[in-house]
């Protein structure tokens, strides 16, 4: 079945840049998206990306995705202490479709 | 911002015992979904709902499980006889649509524990 991997762990200083990486094994994947868990939250949307493009901005955010690879990844530019969350990435074939998670990647940001 | 409600937010029960997990979604939402996830392992799809049934299910949504919106307002999730495998976190999510641009709203959760 088609599975999603990402890394548990990355520690930032506030101010730098964050770079969260995701790589899918499902070559039919045409919607992938990321997903922000705060602690006792539910999962917040934050951006997503067609196959069919190479890149998209959403003011701090930059995802890259590399189809040939099957590799995505979120830029947070300037991060800052509030950005510290687990980072879900997502996939799926179709748009609304089941969503196959990777298993989130928890962001720290130190002062 | 709107969001989805879910209650209660821990739910603690004896195996072998029913339980039912609630949820508001956004009030013009059509589009219903379960996932839960399994402590130290990833978020699953478990069911989704539209027009008061099931539109898809995964492997983990057997029989044991189902899914009801009893009065136009809440979306329940009900495990019939519930195994120490139950226990997790439980989201609900609903969007509008399931077009291109959708979003799919999540709920903050209700952590099943089964003892």
């Amino acid at each position: 079945g088609e599975d999603v991997e990402q890394s548990l762990f990355l520690s930032v200083r506030e101010g730098d840049s964050s770079v969260i990486n995701c790589t899918y094994t499902d070559s039919s994947s045409t919607y992938l998206y990321w997903y922000k868990q705060e602690p006792g939250a539910g999962l917040q949307l934050l951006t997503y990306i067609f196959s069919n493009m190479d890149m998209k901005q959403d003011q701090r955010l930059t995802v890259l995705l590399n189809k040939k690879d099957k590799h995505l990844s979120l830029r947070i530019a300037d991060t800052q202490t509030g950005d510290s969350a687990i980072y879900f990435c997502a996939e799926t074939p179709e748009a609304g479709n089941m969503l196959t998670f990777g298993g989130g990647t928890r962001l720290m940001v130190k002062p | 911002e709107p969001e989805v409600t879910q209650t209660p937010s821990h739910q603690v029960t004896q195996m072998g015992q029913e339980v039912i997990l609630r949820c508001v979604p956004i009030s013009n939402h059509l589009y219903f979904y379960w996932y839960r996830q399994i402590l130290g392992q990833k978020v699953e799809f478990l069911v989704s709902f539209y027009n008061n049934e099931i539109s898809e299910k995964s492997e983990i949504f057997d029989d044991q499980f189902s899914v009801e919106r009893p009065d136009g307002s809440n979306f329940t999730l009900k495990i019939r006889s519930t195994k120490l495998e139950d226990s997790a976190m439980y989201f609900c999510a609903s969007s509008e649509s399931r077009g291109t641009n959708e979003k799919l709203f999540f709920g903050s959760g209700t952590q099943l524990s089964v003892l």
